[in-house]
């Protein structure tokens, strides 16, 4: 069975440090990983996507990277501001699906001003 | 802008009453998905469909059903509401290539009491 998984669940940090997210997933057939921002009560914001085929992916502050072998994509986030408090959600399209996603459970970022 | 949008952002419905959630998205796409977020237990796939007429069950399809009469729209329908019911439903699109990217709606906070 395809699963995605994210630890931990709850993250606080200081303002300006920089921080690491991480998402494991156990089928190394996977077609893409897709990183998503979510605000209390409300939808899923794309942030990155990061095809098998490549490493990683960059926008702005935020860095994603993607290695199959070892089953692992983490989110990047440089210099974090009490602006990215937020859930941030990991999710993976795999060979054997149909573009349907498959979440991990989420990292709650909270950065202290 | 690429725009996925949910017909309600909060709804409430009695016990037993046929809810239809609507989603309209702007951007051609063949996929389209709903989802339930709960607390505890992440995102969960109800259905999907990958062109007009066609559908496929999630995880969770019991209690729901689905209709995807035009391209651009997929309505999730709950036959007879239940309070087991009530979560945070997320409605999401992407193209047919499975390495495009997904895009979802504000989410739809649905109530059954």
């Amino acid at each position: 069975k395809q699963e995605v998984t994210q630890i931990p669940a709850a993250l606080s940090v200081p303002e300006g440090e920089n921080l690491v997210l991480n998402c494991s997933f156990t089928d190394s057939a996977i077609y893409n990983l897709q990183w998503f921002r979510q605000d209390p009560g409300k939808g899923l914001t794309s942030l990155l996507l990061i095809q098998s085929s490549q490493r990683e992916q960059t926008s702005g502050r935020l860095n994603a990277s993607l290695d199959k072998s070892s089953g692992r994509s983490t989110l990047y986030i440089a210099a974090s501001q009490p602006g990215d408090s937020a859930t941030y959600l990991c999710a993976g399209t795999f060979s054997s699906n149909t573009g349907k996603l498959i979440f991990g459970q989420g990292t709650t970022l909270q950065v202290k001003p | 802008d690429v725009k996925v949008t949910q017909s309600s952002r909060y709804l409430v419905k009695r016990t037993g009453e046929k809810v239809f959630l609507e989603c309209v998205q702007d951007m051609d796409h063949e996929n389209m998905f709903w989802y339930r977020q709960d607390p505890g237990l992440g995102l969960r796939l109800i259905y999907f469909s990958y062109d007009v007429k066609m559908k496929e069950k999630g995880d969770i399809p019991e209690g729901y059903s689905v209709s995807r009469e035009k391209k651009e729209r997929f309505s999730l329908i709950l036959e007879s509401a239940s309070t087991n019911q009530t979560s945070m439903y997320l409605c999401a699109s992407s193209a047919l290539n499975r390495g495009t990217e997904a895009f979802f709606g504000q989410g739809t906070r649905l109530t059954v009491v």
